[in-house]
């Protein structure tokens, strides 16, 4: 099965900082069919996840433009311009080209 | 609009069994597949597998090809998860999920212990 290896583990930011998020796979994500299927999703306390981004760096409808994703083959990003107490939580990276899907570890991002 | 309503939540003994219940709403059911997804207590997300609205053929990720069954009441909208002699390690949250990408709309989650 294909690895995600997301950092850091843990993320500190101040309101209004920018951060970013990396994602690792374990192999390409790119598909015979060239598309890349890398998701980011968002799982706030006590709440089911919500998908952010999907093919890499398509804006899911309804989800603010300070987010973004960015990357390609094994290599990507999740980067939130200008952090709002809304987006505190867990953010998964989660890859559908190989099956079966999998997830990234996670990578909860707190208050400072 | 769009909802995926799960069932509630669940205690168990080990060695008994479970159905979960996942109703779509607000869309033609058919024409998404539906896939779950895992979680332990204070874990990350498991990929369980996802099961074809359309023909009901079921695709189950190694962990769950035993114990496990993804069901269809088609009329109803709605999918299930059985979960057959259950074991202490079942115990999570259960989420069903539509299955465009890796997950568009998501149920509540159901909370199942498993405990004797």
């Amino acid at each position: 099965d294909v690895v995600l290896t997301q950092t850091p583990p843990t993320l500190s930011a101040t309101i209004g900082q920018s951060v970013s998020i990396s994602c690792r796979s374990s192999q390409s994500l790119l598909h015979s069919n060239g598309n890349t299927y890398l998701n980011w999703l968002l799982q706030r306390p006590g709440q089911p996840p919500q998908l952010l981004i999907y093919l890499v760096s398509r804006l899911e409808s309804g989800v603010p433009n300070r987010f973004s994703g960015s990357g390609s083959g094994t290599d990507f990003t999740l980067k939130i311009s200008g952090v709002e107490a809304e987006d505190l939580g867990v953010y998964y990276c989660v890859q559908s080209t190989h099956a079966p899907n999998t997830f990234g570890a996670g990578t909860k991002l707190e208050l400072k | 609009q769009i909802q995926l309503v799960q069932s509630g939540p669940e205690l168990k003994k080990p060695g008994e069994s479970l159905k979960i219940s996942c109703k779509a709403s607000g869309y033609t059911f058919t024409d998404y597949a539906m896939q779950w997804v895992k979680q332990a207590p204070g874990k990350g997300l498991q990929y369980m597998g996802w099961i074809n609205t359309q023909t009901g053929k079921p695709t189950y990720a190694d962990d769950f090809k035993e114990r496990f069954v993804f069901s269809l009441e088609t009329s109803a909208s709605t999918a299930y998860l059985q979960i057959n002699n259950l074991k202490n390690e079942d115990t999570a949250t259960y989420f069903c999920a539509r299955r465009r990408g890796a997950g568009d709309y998501w149920g509540q989650g159901v909370m199942v212990t498993v405990s004797s």
